[in-house]
């Protein structure tokens, strides 16, 4: 069975560009997660979608980061206009509804 | 929201010694996983154990839900033990703890 797929692996990006990365959960799994995972610390839940509806955003800075996944498999996260502090490695996870989630190997983003 | 507390943040050991990390999350939870972040960043599943006891080869975890916390004993480590342990607990929304970051001397 195949993994979570995450593309691209590195990104280098100047500050207030803009940045997408993708996300294709394992086959059958209705949710998907992205988390954004800073240096030294947990990584932070961003977004959370059961099929192809949002289940919870609360902590996803929608002033520049948005999250699609219209045909409820594969998910694109965007930042538009990247920061300096946006730099972090961001992990898509899925599940098969709630329960034990699996990981991807996560984007390294960094912003300059 | 929910908080997670790991324990100890930072735990140096000889090969072939044993560990117990804790993690203590303050409201009642669905699940509860442990998993383990290589060095290359990639986390790998442990336990997926929101109550009672699971054992994998040299590594053991047991939950106790109705006093919030959970247990990882790692036993006999090995130098590939090394890396990062997080705790991870769903209360509607999931919530990582900041981890323990194991380091195994040969």
């Amino acid at each position: 069975e195949a993994g979570v797929a995450q593309s691209p692996r590195y990104k280098i990006i100047e500050k207030r560009q803009s940045v997408a990365f993708w996300c294709n959960p394992i086959s059958g799994h209705a949710t998907l997660y992205w988390y954004q995972q800073i240096l030294g610390q947990g990584p932070k839940l961003l977004i959370q979608f059961q099929n192809n509806g949002v289940v919870d955003d609360s902590q996803l800075p929608k002033d520049r980061f948005s999250a699609e996944r219209l045909k409820g498999v594969d998910s694109t996260l965007k930042i538009q206009p990247a920061k300096l502090e946006d730099s972090a490695v961001y992990l898509c996870a899925s599940s098969w509804t709630v329960g034990e989630q699996f990981f991807g190997p996560g984007t390294r983003l960094t912003v300059l | 929201g929910i908080q997670v507390e790991q324990s100890p943040p930072d735990l140096i050991l000889q090969e072939g010694a044993n560990s117990t990390l804790r993690c203590n999350f303050s409201d009642s939870v669905n699940n509860l996983q442990w998993f383990h972040q290589n060095p290359w960043g990639q986390l790998i599943n442990l336990f997926y154990i929101p109550s009672g006891t699971k054992q994998n080869g040299r590594l053991s975890a047991t939950t106790v839900a109705t006093e919030r916390y959970s247990l990882l004993y790692i036993s006999s480590s090995q130098t590939t033990d090394s890396g990062v342990y997080f705790c991870a607990v769903d209360a509607g929304k999931s919530t990582f703890g900041d981890g323990t970051t194991l380091t195994v001397k040969p």
